[in-house]
Order: C-alpha cells, then structure tokens, then sequence
C-alpha cells in the first residue's frame, strides 16, 4: 500500500508566476484535501475534492484551483503569485468525505516565492 | 464557525517525565476532534481522535486525550516521554457531520531534553 505523495518537494517561483503541484493519493481513497501550512502556523484548508469534484472550500481566492483526476490523484494550481503564498502545501488523503476517518497526508511542496 | 487554541507555542521538558500540551476550542454545534503529530520535514500523522462515547482516548505512542465539553477542551497527556517524542504537534476540529475541513490549532512544538 503506498502512502500520499507530492511533487515537487521543493520550488522555487517569482510574484506572478503561476505554479501547479501534485499529489496522488494513498491506494483506495476517492478524497483529496488541500491544506497551506505558513511557516510557524498550523495547516489551513483550501479546498477538497471528492469524485472529481470541488466540494468544500476554505477562505481562499480563486486564483487557487483545484483539479482530481479519475485516479483519484490530484493538482493544486495557484496563478498569479504573491510573496503571502509562501508555505508549505499539504495534501491528504481519506476514504470518503465524512470526517470520522482519518487524513493521510504526504510530506508537502515547500513554495517560496521571491 | 470553530476554531482552536493551543495555549503553549513551545513545551520544554526533560525525557521521562510528563506532558500535557493543552488545547481548547470553540465551536455553537458538534465537533469532532483530533491531535496530529508533524516530525521535522514530514507530513502531518494522526496520534488519536475523539468522535463520541468515552471522552478519555488512548492513541498512538503511549499519548492520550480527555474530551471536556464543558469546559471546551481537549488536552494531549503522556506519562513519560522519550527524546523522539520531539516534534510539532497539532490539535484540530472539525463539525460532526460535515465534510472533512478541519480547523487546525497553531501547533506546540514539544521539546524533549536528556
């Protein structure tokens, strides 16, 4: 059974770029939460996908978009970038989108933006 | 809307004796709640969660948690700790019911001393 991974674990992009990371997702689980973690801070949600589809998003701009593919992996894209996006960003994994389960979650993409 | 309150950002202390790393919530309807440990340069693991019933809950690695609705608490003890119980930990809730967005604590950053 393989675990949550990301790519890339380290990048480096400057105000304005635009930047996707990925993520697949622990064997057997159809939901894919996105979470920014700010250096110091805890992890905060971005948004969920189950099936394919957005169904929980946190107090983000919509230049944070989203995609889950039908292997239930899944890519974070954030345009236009701006030095606050700096973090670390996390991906987890579960089994269903009822929140008595547990997340699995990778190592994370560590972003700077210069 | 819920949120979380870790009261300590650092805990010192010196291996083999207690811990408690405390947290409190707050919420106006039924949370679920939840402790994860983050290791340096890794994602975040679950040590334990409370959903109902007995509001004392044993985890992973010798940690556990009491629940204290009245109170809004749900503090993270273990009785004797080792040097690799060093790392960040993280208290967290959710809304019973809902989808999984869980609302993360700033995290305590437990530090064990020979």
């Amino acid at each position: 059974e393989t675990g949550v991974t990301q790519s890339p674990t380290h990048l480096i992009k400057t105000r304005g770029q635009q930047v996707t990371l990925r993520c697949s997702s622990q064997s057997g689980h159809n939901t894919v939460s996105w979470y920014q973690q700010a250096l110091g801070q805890g992890p905060q949600f971005i948004f969920q996908y189950y099936r394919e589809e957005e169904n929980g998003r946190g107090n983000f701009p919509p230049r944070f978009s989203g995609l889950q593919f039908p292997n239930y992996s899944s890519e974070l894209n954030v345009n236009a970038l701006e030095l606050d996006d700096s973090a670390l960003y996390l991906c987890a994994s579960s089994l269903d989108t009822a929140n008595t389960g547990e997340l699995f979650f990778g190592e994370g993409s560590r972003l700077t933006v210069l | 809307a819920q949120s979380v309150t870790q009261l300590d950002s650092q805990v010192p202390v010196f291996e083999e004796a207690p811990v408690e790393l405390r947290c409190n919530y707050s919420s106006s309807v039924s949370v679920y709640l939840f402790w994860y440990v983050q290791y340096p340069n890794q994602g975040l693991q679950l040590l334990l969660k409370y959903l109902s019933g007995s509001t004392l809950v044993k985890g992973i690695n010798g940690f556990e948690a009491e629940f204290n609705k009245s109170q809004t608490s749900f503090h993270l003890r273990k009785p004797s700790v080792h040097i690799s119980d060093t790392a960040e930990y993280f208290c967290a809730v959710s809304r019973s019911g809902g989808y999984n967005k869980l609302i993360f604590g700033a995290g305590t950053r437990l530090a064990v001393h020979p």
